[in-house]
């Protein structure tokens, strides 16, 4: 059973456009939500991360957006560069599960130029 | 600064034969994970390690033997390889959590490319 569900499993956004993935979650008592970023080739890394007690974190072009009542959290990309081209993971973790994540499938993301 | 650094890259096995996946962090951490990932299945948790002498089994333990050697080095085991093992093995470590309790992020390898015929 799936506890984090990733949407979508591909998308395509031209340069300089707004790249938005979904992930939704099942356990409550999940209360920390990362996203990573895989290049090919490469390991994951993590690009950014919240916690469920704000709604909305930025870190430069990145946005995590959190709704705590519906159980979901998105990552949006403002003006997409072809070089954010990547796959992109959500995850999330609770307190006293040995630090372990919970990914999702994984959203491969092409920035056309 | 090396991170994690994972060793072979790439590796070809016959059905049955065995190997050892090496993985070595050099940033301190406690804990340390191995992955396997899978064209459509995302991340999956074969291993992990939460400190130094302490092993448990993640999402898909089946087929595998772990070592924790050291606080540096985290060993992945296929004592009889299956061509169901064929993927990519992606090993990561991180910090202990924090007083505050919050996360650490998790660093990953480059990962081992197997292929098992």
């Amino acid at each position: 059973q799936q506890q984090v569900k990733q949407s979508p499993q591909s998308l395509i956004v031209q340069k300089g456009g707004i790249s938005i993935i979904n992930c939704a979650y099942e356990n409550t008592a999940f209360d920390y939500f990362p996203w990573y970023q895989q290049f090919p080739g490469k390991g994951p890394a993590l690009l950014i991360a919240i916690r469920p007690d704000v709604s909305e974190k930025k870190e430069g072009r990145f946005t995590i957006s959190f709704n705590k009542s519906a159980k979901q959290f998105s990552l949006h990309i403002m003006d997409s560069q072809p070089g954010d081209s990547a796959t992109y993971f959500c995850a999330a973790s609770n307190a006293g599960n040995n630090r372990k994540l919970i990914w999702g499938l994984g959203t491969s993301l092409a920035v056309n130029p | 600064n090396a991170g994690v650094t994972q060793t072979p890259k790439f590796q070809v096995l016959k059905t049955g034969q065995s190997m050892t996946l090496q993985c070595a962090q050099d940033m301190n951490h406690n804990s340390m994970y191995w992955y396997r990932q899978d064209p459509g299945m995302g991340l999956r948790l074969i291993y992990y390690s939460a400190s130094e002498g302490t092993t448990d089994k993640g999402e898909v333990p089946n087929g595998y033997n772990v070592s924790r050697l050291n606080k540096r080095e985290f060993s992945l085991r296929l004592e009889s390889a299956a061509p169901s093992q064929t993927s990519v093995y992606f090993c990561a470590s991180s910090e202990a959590r924090k007083a505050d309790h919050s996360n650490q992020p998790q660093h990953f390898g480059d990962g081992t490319r197997l292929s098992i015929l």
